[in-house]
C-alpha cells in the first residue's frame, strides 16, 4: 500500500530552528510537496521537490532523498505565526497526491 | 471572485438528504479536485477533473458524484448523506494535472450529517 508518515505534533521555541520529517512509500514518485495549514483554514503551498537535495526559500527549506523515501522541512527563526500544521504530500504515478496526516507545530515564546 | 470559493461555509444535514457543495474558481485552471479532511487522517481525494468535460475517481469516491460542465465550476453531490460523510471538504484547483503544479485550495465546507 501507499503510506506517508509524519510526526503528529512537535513543539519548538520562538526564534529557534525546527525540522519536520516525512517518510513515504508510494507507487511511483513525481515529486513531493509541503503545505502549511493554519487551524480552520485551507492548506497553502510551501515547496515542491522532485530532485534530491535542498531547496531554500527564505526561512523555509525543504530537503529530498528519493533513494531513502525521505524529506524534511526546515523552519528557521521561528515566529509565533508559524504555529500551524505542516502537510507532506507525494505526487504518485498517476499524478494524484497522497497526503500525510500532518504535523502540528506548536511555537512557545 | 478572487481565487477559489466554496459554498456553503458550513452545513448541518439530516441523514438521507441530498446535498451539493459548490466550488468555483476564476483562475482558468484546467484541473480541479475535491478532498475530505478528517482528524488524524491526511487529505483524501474524492474526485478530480483534469479538464472541463472529464472527471475521475479518487481514493474515496463512494457516495459522491461530480460534474464539470465548464472550466470554472466543480460541484460535489452527496446523493443520500450518511453520518460517515461528516467532514471538512476542500475544493482545489491547479493549472494542469502535471506533477509540478501546486494546488490552490478553497476555504472549505464543514459538513455535519446527523
Amino acid at each position: 500500500g501507499q503510506n506517508i508518515d509524519q510526526p503528529t505534533e512537535m513543539t519548538a521555541t520562538e526564534g529557534a530552528i525546527v525540522q519536520i520529517n516525512c517518510t513515504y512509500q508510494t507507487s511511483g514518485f513525481n515529486g513531493l510537496f509541503w503545505y502549511q495549514q493554519h487551524a480552520g483554514e485551507a492548506p497553502t503551498f510551501l515547496s515542491y521537490n522532485v530532485l534530491d537535495g535542498l531547496e531554500e526559500k527564505g526561512r523555509f527549506s525543504s530537503f529530498l532523498s528519493r533513494s531513502k523515501g525521505y524529506s524534511y522541512l526546515l523552519l528557521k527563526e521561528l515566529q509565533m505565526k508559524d504555529s500551524a500544521s505542516y502537510l507532506c504530500a507525494v505526487s504518485t504515478s498517476n499524478y494524484q497526491l497522497i497526503w500525510g496526516a500532518g504535523t502540528k507545530l506548536i511555537i512557545k515564546p | 471572485i478572487a481565487g477559489i470559493t466554496q459554498a456553503p461555509t458550513s452545513q448541518i444535514l439530516a441523514a438521507g438528504r441530498r446535498m451539493t457543495l459548490r466550488c468555483t474558481q476564476d483562475m482558468r485552471h484546467n484541473a480541479m479536485y475535491w478532498y475530505r479532511q478528517d482528524l488524524g487522517l491526511g487529505l483524501r481525494l474524492i474526485h478530480y477533473s483534469n479538464t472541463a468535460g472529464t472527471t475521475g475517481k479518487g481514493e474515496v469516491p463512494d457516495g459522491y458524484s461530480v460534474s464539470r460542465a465548464n472550466t470554472d465550476d466543480f460541484p460535489l453531490t452527496l446523493a443520500s448523506a450518511v453520518p460517515s460523510q461528516t467532514s471538512v471538504y476542500f475544493c482545489a484547483s491547479s493549472p494542469g494535472q502535471e506533477s509540478y503544479n501546486e494546488q490552490f485550495f478553497g476555504p472549505g465546507t464543514r459538513l455535519t450529517v446527523l
